[in-house]
């Protein structure tokens, strides 16, 4: 799988949009890219995946650029309860899951 | 709306006994894992089940590690002979399917505390 790089941690404003970005320069065809988050010590939660275009759920959007090499989380109207580390990870259909750091978001009220 | 279960919550075992740790994955769900995540660092992918058999482990899943799915419902994790090292957060995930659609659902973890 890919490597990815994210920034050690970041803040953002309640109710603000929170971008989360994320490099994954050496990902393959067809590798997705996953976000993951882990509130507090517990399990994580999957928020989102995609291959090339734009996804958008009720949690959050994904934005993937064109040459696929970077992607951005964006949680529209950050609350208090989305402060947690959010993992961007690159998979090819492996069974697991590989974690790294992650990023570690906190909403600011 | 369903979730993955895990017990008990918190563990406390001494150091070289034995500790089998419980999960129930989501009913419709084919594909098993468990993960740890030692205090401080990343979580750490231990074995994925599938068809009642390991389809992939990783280093640290040694011979003193073992799974199985005894029933319909509860997929287990044992340690043979518990280290001060195997104390960590431990969580179980379920998918319905594997490949690249593989959403796993995590439970909400096992505290294992080798004294």
């Amino acid at each position: 799988d890919a490597k990815t790089t994210q920034p050690t941690s970041m803040d953002c404003a309640e109710g603000r949009a929170a971008n989360l970005p994320c490099n994954h320069s050496t990902i393959s065809g067809n590798e997705y890219v996953y976000w993951y988050r882990q509130i507090h010590s517990q399990g994580p939660q999957y928020i989102i995946h995609g291959l090339k275009n734009n996804e958008t759920n009720e949690m959050a959007s994904l934005i993937i650029t064109e040459d696929r090499k970077s992607s951005t989380l964006i949680l529209p109207h950050a609350t208090l309860r989305d402060t947690a580390v959010y993992y961007c990870i690159v998979r090819d259909g492996n069974e697991k899951l590989t974690f790294g750091t992650g990023t570690r978001l906190t909403i600011i009220p | 709306e369903p979730e993955v279960t895990q017990t008990p919550s918190h563990q406390v075992t001494q150091m070289g006994q034995e500790v089998i740790l419980r999960c129930v994955p989501i009913s419709n769900h084919l594909y098993f894992y468990w993960y740890r995540q030692i205090l401080g660092q990343k979580v750490e992918f231990l074995v994925s089940f599938y068809n009642n058999e390991i389809s992939e482990k990783s280093e640290i899943f040694d011979d003193q590690f073992s799974v199985e799915r005894p029933d319909g419902s509860n997929f287990t994790l044992k340690i043979r002979s518990t280290k001060l090292e195997d104390s960590a957060m431990y969580f179980c995930a379920s998918s319905p399917t594997s490949g690249f659609y593989n959403e796993q659902f995590f439970g909400p973890g096992t505290r294992l505390t080798v004294l």
